[in-house]
């Protein structure tokens, strides 16, 4: 069954460093996100992502996340300049239509630790 | 903007028995979906049971099912025959129908604690 993945599954880095986290969704979805989860909290909504555009974007999601998928499989988040309060689980979703009806299917996470 | 609520941080229930979970949302919107998600100690987010709006009639999945009150905007999971592999966190969430693309709120989620 197709899955969606991610990687790495733990990134630890220092405050202020860019960081890439990475994505594969699965291949014939169009529409990707990215969804956070700090540890104990809700799981809160980034960004979505279709037809190489940005469509919809939280308040958390400020100039210093960028998203981007640089080739026909990779979907990408950049953190410019870390900071400590980022740390948290990062989920990629993809689906293959962007209404309501359509499952997001989840990634299994990549573990951000900012030190 | 929508806001989901999950009042049970905890809940626990003995294995093959039934377990209710609740969930409360709130919206301007007449049409939109909802979800529970099910995230066991892996992390991963799984889905289990979706609901349409417009649907009068509850989602039923093997041993989920959902009541869902529209004017009430309640929207709570009953795992009947609960088993161990059931022990997970379980997350409400809430799409919209009337934006493509649109982003999936999450409530805080209920831990689910099954015991044998």
């Amino acid at each position: 069954e197709p899955e969606v993945t991610q990687t790495p599954s733990h990134q630890v880095t220092q405050m202020g460093q860019e960081v890439i986290l990475r994505c594969v969704p699965i291949s014939n979805h169009l529409y990707f996100y990215w969804y956070r989860q700090i540890l104990g909290q809700k799981v809160e909504f980034l960004v979505s992502f279709y037809n190489n555009e940005i469509s919809e974007k939280s308040e958390i999601f400020d100039d210093q996340f960028s998203v981007e998928r640089p080739d026909g499989s990779n979907f990408t988040l950049k953190i410019r300049s870390t900071k400590l309060e980022d740390s948290a689980m990062y989920f990629c979703a993809s689906s293959e239509a962007g209404q309501g009806w359509h499952e997001q299917f989840f990634g299994p996470g990549t573990r951000l630790t900012v030190l | 903007a929508q806001t989901v609520t999950q009042s049970q941080p905890e809940m626990s229930v003995q294995e093959a028995e039934t377990v209710t979970l609740s969930c409360t949302y709130d919206t301007s919107e007449s049409d939109y979906y909802l979800f529970w998600y099910k995230q066991p100690p892996s992390r991963q987010m799984i889905l289990v049971i979706r609901q349409e709006a417009y649907k009068q009639q509850n989602a039923t999945e093997n041993r989920f099912s959902v009541n869902f009150q529209k004017a009430a905007k309640s929207f709570s999971l009953k795992i009947s025959d609960s088993q161990l592999g059931d022990a997970a966190m379980y997350f409400c969430a809430y799409r919209s129908q009337e934006t493509s693309g649109s982003r999936l709120t999450f409530g805080e989620g209920t831990q689910l604690t099954v015991n044998p």
